[in-house]
Parts: structure tokens; C-alpha cells; sequence
């Protein structure tokens, strides 16, 4: 069974600009999880959806948004990016709707310049 | 709300050498408990899960943890320590209201001596 993978796996841009990270969980996951990695803040949940519906969110502001399609990909978008938004942008998912095993993608590493 | 501690940011250990990493975790009530490993540039590897039942539980690679109520703890062990478990660890914990939001350590960076 194929794993969960994350395009694309590095991106560039400038500040100010918009972003969007796509996810495609593994087949039969309807939760998908985003985190954002960065070495000073570490591992730090963003959202979660679950059939097409945002279940959790993190402390994270409004440019941050996300959504799930009917077939479970995901997206998340950053707009107006800054800096400090540089990071490591892993996805998850899990068949559950609760805290069960989930599994990572690869991640996409956001560089913003 | 949920926290989780990992006291030591490095840690080396010899080839061959057993291995503990501490996990400290702070919730209320019965905590779901997951230890990941991340190799340079990858994404998380879930290594062993604990949601109820015995204490000791075992996951891949040869690693088992124990899950301790009485100090909060759940503290990952290797008894022999491979090259190849050079990586970062990551304990985490769920909790039954929180979906699958995962709250994560700072993670501790193994580095294993030849």
C-alpha cells in the first residue's frame, strides 16, 4: 500500500506571497493531520480533518487555513507568508476518527525568502 | 491540556551499548502514548503506541517502552544500540477528546559512537 506523499517536497518563495501544500493520505485514511516542524518551536499541530470537516485546530493565525476534498487529499494554504514560516510541513493520516496509529509523509520543506 | 517533556535534547550512546530515552507527559486522564523516530530530512516513523492494557509494549526495530501512570512517564529502551539508530525521537501524546492531534516533545537527538 502506498505511503502518504506530500507535494511538492520543497518550495521557495517570497514573503508576502501565498502558498499551497497538497497531501495524499494512504487509501481508506479519511483523517489527514498537518504539522508544521520548525527547530525552534518543534512538532506543532495545525489542523485536522476528518471527512471533509475540520475537527481540531491549532494556535495558529487565520493565513493558516486548510481543507480535505471527498477522496481525503488535503491542502493546506499559508497566505501572506513571513519569515518566521520557514519550516518542515508534515501531513498525516489515520484511518480512525480519535488518536490512533497515524503515519507520516515525507513532508514538504518551505523555504521563504 | 496536554504536554509533553523530553528531558534530554542530545544524548550518545556507544554501538552495541543499551539505550533509554525519557518521555514525561502530562494529561489527566488515561493519555494515548507514541514514541516516532525521524531520520535526517524524513518525515516521522511511528515507532510503538501505547492506548491501554499492559505496560510494557514492544514496536519495531527492537525498541520497547513502559508506560508508568505513578510518574507520568514513558521512557523508550533499546538493550543494543545499532549505527543505524542514529536519529531524532519524538514522544508524543493523543488524548480520547482531542481527535488525532498529536501533542509532541522537543525531541531527543541519538547519536550513536562506532
Amino acid at each position: 500500500k502506498a505511503g502518504v506523499t506530500q507535494t511538492p517536497r520543497y518550495l521557495i518563495k517570497t514573503r508576502g506571497q501565498q502558498v499551497t501544500l497538497s497531501c495524499s493520505p494512504i487509501s481508506g485514511h479519511r483523517s489527514v493531520s498537518w504539522y508544521q516542524q520548525t527547530p525552534g518551536q518543534g512538532l506543532q499541530f495545525l489542523f485536522e480533518y476528518f471527512s471533509e470537516t475540520q475537527r481540531n485546530k491549532g494556535n495558529f493565525p487565520g493565513r493558516f487555513s486548510g481543507r480535505q476534498f471527498s477522496n481525503s487529499r488535503s491542502e493546506m494554504n499559508v497566505s501572506t507568508l513571513e519569515l518566521g514560516d520557514s519550516a518542515l510541513y508534515l501531513c498525516a493520516s489515520s484511518t480512525q476518527a480519535r488518536s490512533y496509529e497515524q503515519y507520516f509523509g515525507p513532508g514538504t520543506r518551505l523555504t521563504v525568502t | 491540556a496536554q504536554s509533553v517533556t523530553q528531558p534530554d535534547i542530545h544524548i550518545t550512546v556507544s554501538e552495541g551499548a543499551s539505550l533509554e530515552l525519557r518521555c514525561n507527559y502530562s494529561y489527566g486522564a488515561t493519555p494515548y502514548l507514541f514514541w516516532y523516530v525521524q531520520s535526517p530530512g524524513q518525515g516521522l516513523q511511528l515507532l510503538l503506541k501505547y492506548f491501554s492494557g499492559d505496560t510494557l509494549v514492544q514496536g519495531i526495530k527492537g525498541f520497547e517502552a513502559e508506560f508508568k501512570r505513578s510518574q507520568s512517564s514513558f521512557n523508550l529502551r533499546k538493550p543494543s544500540v545499532h549505527w543505524s539508530d542514529a536519529a531524532e525521537y519524538f514522544c508524543a501524546v493523543g488524548a480520547d477528546n482531542a481527535g488525532n492531534m498529536l501533542t509532541f516533545g522537543g525531541g531527543t537527538r541519538l547519536m550513536v559512537k562506532p
